[in-house]
């Protein structure tokens, strides 16, 4: 059936790192991908967004593209911040719809 | 312009009671979706609501329900709780759901139970 997974985690780096945090998905058609953050207590912001192939979500410093050839919608971002620790969800939504599928999310800690 | 608002924040109930968790979605939005939070199986649909209608299901027993009103706000019933269904609940909006809309999502109601 149709998923989504995203690389093991816990992540964690030093301020300033580089960070990737990896995404695949299966799916028919041609879904819209979406990575959300929870910070504690709280719960899911919308990070960045792209709807079809070869499309690149940017927000907050951080990117991913949409590669439709390897199904994938890889995170990334040049250079964290401590307040960039918080968990990261990639999620995809069929494009009739409103169901989000997610991964299992991402922990990631930056450490001063 | 507010955001969905989910009430209340924290719940405590015991096994075999029943609970009802209210969502206001960000006005002019009509599609309110559920979902259901656990460290164990993540996040999960429970189900969509669009103009009153639900939309879509997830793969819960009949033991959880919704219903949606005329000014889009939404409310979320457990009936005979378990203890399997202590976890965080969150309620995301939309303007309708469709294509690449991306859903905006509550602080959610973090449900105990004893």
């Amino acid at each position: 059936g149709d998923s989504v997974t995203q690389m093991e985690g816990p992540v964690t780096l030093s301020e300033e790192a580089f960070l990737t945090i990896n995404c695949t998905y299966t799916a028919t058609g041609y879904p819209s991908l979406f990575w959300y953050v929870q910070y504690p207590g709280e719960g899911l912001q919308l990070l960045l967004k792209a709807t079809k192939a070869d499309d690149k979500g940017s927000n907050k410093g951080f990117e991913a593209t949409y590669r439709k050839e390897t199904t994938s919608f890889h995170l990334e971002k040049g250079s964290v911040q401590v307040s960039d620790s918080a968990v990261y969800f990639c999620a995809y939504k069929e494009t009739s719809g409103s169901r989000l599928t997610f991964g299992e999310g991402t922990q990631l800690t930056v450490n001063p | 312009k507010a955001g969905v608002t989910q009430t209340p924040r924290y719940l405590i109930k015991t096994r075999g009671q029943q609970v009802t968790l209210s969502c206001s979605p960000i006005s002019g939005h009509r599609s309110v979706s559920w979902y259901q939070q656990t460290p164990g199986q993540g996040l999960q649909f429970l189900f969509e609501y669009f103009s009153e209608t639900q939309r879509n299901k997830g793969n819960f027993p009949g033991r959880f329900s919704g219903r949606q009103f005329s000014n889009s706000r939404s409310e979320m019933n457990v009936s005979t709780l378990e203890l399997g269904d202590s976890a965080l609940y969150l309620c995301a909006s939309s303007p309708s759901g469709a294509g690449g809309e991306p859903q905006h999502f509550g602080d959610g109601t973090r449900l105990s139970i004893l």
